[in-house]
């Protein structure tokens, strides 16, 4: 069954500055989902990765897939405070009937 | 356009009740996923509906079940509440069947007592 794990958990960014997020996951997957969940509020799809090589971006933040690897980075340029969120990774589990998500990745931006 | 909605927003309910959590998917949207998120297991699969068919059920027991409407809107219910059971209960909809881009409503969180 696919698992999915991201790293770090937690990151405290500082504003202006640039970071990465790491999402494995165990078994071959074509596609991977990233979504963001601000307090208290539901989950909202950011990029869907759908081939190996797949790059999307919009605006601060451009996700990357790697298939052969079993890898997908989210990378956050020169951060702002509207930035904090949690994070989740997402992949098909192996049916294709339901999405595995990852444990989420909090971000915290602070100046 | 209308996004999910799910209703209510907030309840509590002590052991051993059961409850019913409904969810409207964004109009033309045929399939509706269910997934409980607690801090410890993070976002776990529950079940899916398509055509008012379960399509798809994660690992819970069987004190949780649903169904789906031919309006496509979906309830699930929870009986013989467990503490454990305290959860934000989220839905999303899509176009299809199975692990496609899913758009969430804002989710029930439910505590139980």
């Amino acid at each position: 069954e696919l698992k999915v794990e991201q790293n770090p958990l937690f990151l405290s960014m500082q504003e202006g500055k640039n970071y990465t997020i790491y999402c494995n996951y165990s078994t071959t997957s074509d596609r991977l989902y990233w979504y963001r969940q601000d307090p208290g509020k539901s989950l909202e799809s950011l990029f869907v990765l759908l081939s190996n090589g797949a790059v999307k971006q919009e605006g601060r933040l451009m996700a990357s897939l790697d298939t052969k690897a079993r890898l997908s980075t989210l990378h956050i340029t020169a951060a702002v405070h509207d930035l904090s969120a949690t994070y989740f990774c997402a992949g098909p589990n192996q049916a294709g009937t339901a999405l595995i998500f990852g444990k989420g990745t909090t971000l915290s931006v602070s100046s | 356009k209308a996004g999910v909605t799910q209703t209510p927003r907030y309840l509590i309910k002590t052991r051993g009740q059961q409850v019913t959590l409904s969810c409207s998917p964004i109009s033309g949207h045929r399939s509706v996923s269910w997934y409980q998120q607690t801090p410890g297991q993070g976002l776990q699969f529950l079940f899916e509906y398509f055509s008012e068919t379960q399509r798809n059920k994660g690992n819970f027991p069987g004190r949780f079940s649903g169904r789906q409407f031919s309006n496509s809107r979906s309830e699930m219910n929870v009986s013989t509440l467990e503490l454990g059971d305290s959860a934000l209960y989220l839905c999303a909809s899509s176009a299809g069947v199975g692990a496609n881009v899913l758009t969430f409503g804002a989710g029930s969180r439910l505590t139980v007592l």
